[in-house]
């Protein structure tokens, strides 16, 4: 398995600014994955995040938008820019792990960041 | 792409008893993997449960367990003895080897314990 936290949990920011979401894991994955969860709907993939390279975003969603970065094994940031009350949402970050030893991987998630923007 | 539909935007059950929500699902392929995932009010998505589809025998973890259908494309999850812990939106998820190993969800079953 693999423990993920999220920081900020939750912030509340003014239309144009931007805000940066820290992802932490405590152990060493691959493939990291930024969510988008609108309120009361489920979860929208925003970008997979492989340490190393670029990230890859989903449809409807721009690096310009919504800049990656994963410097790490265990890290990761999203950026959402130039913000609009649209992009109030909460973010979760994911990661793949084993379920337990010897099977495939398993997606688990942090916390989230509760976004809203005035 | 790979659809996943829950029918029961919101289900109830009394506390002790059982309860049924209902994910099915769309696709060509024949490997794939399932999964149920339940998200407290505290935001923090849990596994609850996976089915591999080359697996025909039914995942069981304590008292969840999944009705997989493969034919059927059917993927339920009962809850037994049903406690006020469980209370939660219930998420089910397709995951596929071919395409990225992206998860596609669905849009999730709203389940209220009543005392």
């Amino acid at each position: 398995s693999a423990v993920i936290s999220q920081k900020p949990s939750r912030d509340i920011c003014q239309r144009g600014t931007s805000l940066t979401i820290q992802c932490q894991v405590d152990s060493q994955v691959t493939m990291m994955f930024w969510y988008r969860q609108q309120p009361g709907q489920s979860l929208t993939l925003i970008a997979t995040a492989n340490q190393g390279s670029e990230a890859t975003y989903e449809s409807g969603f721009v690096i310009d938008k919504f800049p990656i970065s994963r410097p790490n094994l265990t890290f990761s940031t999203l950026t959402v820019s130039n913000m609009s009350p649209e992009d109030s949402s909460i973010y979760l970050c994911s990661v793949d792990a084993p379920l337990d030893e010897g099977s495939t991987d398993t997606q688990y998630f942090g916390p989230g960041t509760r976004l809203t923007v005035l | 792409a790979q659809t996943v539909t829950q029918s029961q935007p919101e289900m109830s059950v009394q506390e002790a008893e059982t309860v049924t929500l209902s994910c099915t699902y769309d696709t060509s392929e024949s490997d794939y993997y399932l999964f149920w995932y339940k998200q407290p009010p505290s935001r923090q998505m849990i596994l609850v449960i996976r089915q591999e589809a080359y697996k025909q025998q039914n995942a069981t973890e304590n008292r969840f367990s999944v009705n997989f259908q493969k034919a059927a494309k059917s993927f339920s999850l009962k809850i037994s003895d049903s406690q006020l812990g469980d209370a939660a939106m219930y998420f089910c998820a397709y995951r596929s080897p071919h395409t990225g190993n992206q998860f596609y969800f669905g849009t999730g079953t709203s389940l209220t314990v009543i005392p």
